[in-house]
């Protein structure tokens, strides 16, 4: 399978919270990072945690790490309709490498 | 101007044309990288420059040439490309190349390109 990877789509109601799923295979990365990225931009870095971390809380933000399970997730709390982006998770191999990406549609 | 910019953001190109895209980054960062990003596929880092110099190319075909005059600009020169090629091109600046601390890029809009 890809070294990190994601479902293509997630749904949501605005107002509900949002949980974006990553896996990955290597776990060496000393980083890993969540990258929003909108319609005609590019990537935005959201938010990142260190591997020595379980999880970091920013505002509606919150990331969890399960090294045992290889599984990182971002959590937006009262997502609203300007979260409808494409979320990204990255974690860093002698360079950052890229899950395909999460669309994340808020319907009002 | 701040932060990454890119130019053109569309570029329509037929396969013997040459064309090049242009990014310029006003962060005084130190290493700058260029992108593909195609629909439904992980980005895939083409090329990378630590002050100025090429520290990888990441088995790209020559048809991309990128050049890199200062650490405030990064081109890639296009030509022959394939319909294949068309994509959403994106430039990115961070303060140092991967390996020396955090890892923050700063990304451009992109270039969108097409190849008839």
């Amino acid at each position: 399978g890809e070294d990190v990877e994601q479902s293509l789509f997630l749904s949501v109601r605005e107002g509900d919270s949002s949980v974006i799923n990553c896996t990955y295979t290597d776990s060496s990365s000393t980083y890993l990072y969540w990258y929003k990225q909108e319609p005609g931009a590019g990537l935005q870095l959201l938010t990142y945690i260190f591997s020595n971390m379980d999880m970091k809380q920013d505002q509606r933000l919150t990331v969890l790490l399960n090294k045992k399970d290889k599984h990182l997730s971002l959590r937006i709390a009262d997502t609203q309709t300007g979260d409808s982006a494409i979320y990204f998770c990255a974690l860093v191999r002698g360079k950052l490498i890229f899950g395909q990406g999460t669309e994340l549609s808020v319907k009002p | 101007e701040t932060g990454v910019t890119q130019t053109p953001r569309h570029l329509v190109m037929g396969m013997t044309n040459k064309k090049s895209l242009k990014c310029e980054q006003h962060l005084g960062h130190n290493a700058m990288y260029w992108y593909k990003q195609s629909a439904k596929k992980p980005l895939e880092l083409m090329f990378v420059y630590n002050f100025k110099e090429q520290t990888e190319n990441n088995s790209v075909p020559s048809r991309f040439s990128p050049e890199c005059p200062n650490s405030s600009h990064l081109f890639l020169h296009l030509h022959t490309l394939q319909p294949e090629d068309s994509a959403l091109y994106l430039c990115a600046s961070s303060q140092a190349f991967l390996g020396q601390g955090s890892y923050e890029q700063y990304f451009g809009p992109g270039t969108r390109l097409t190849v008839t």
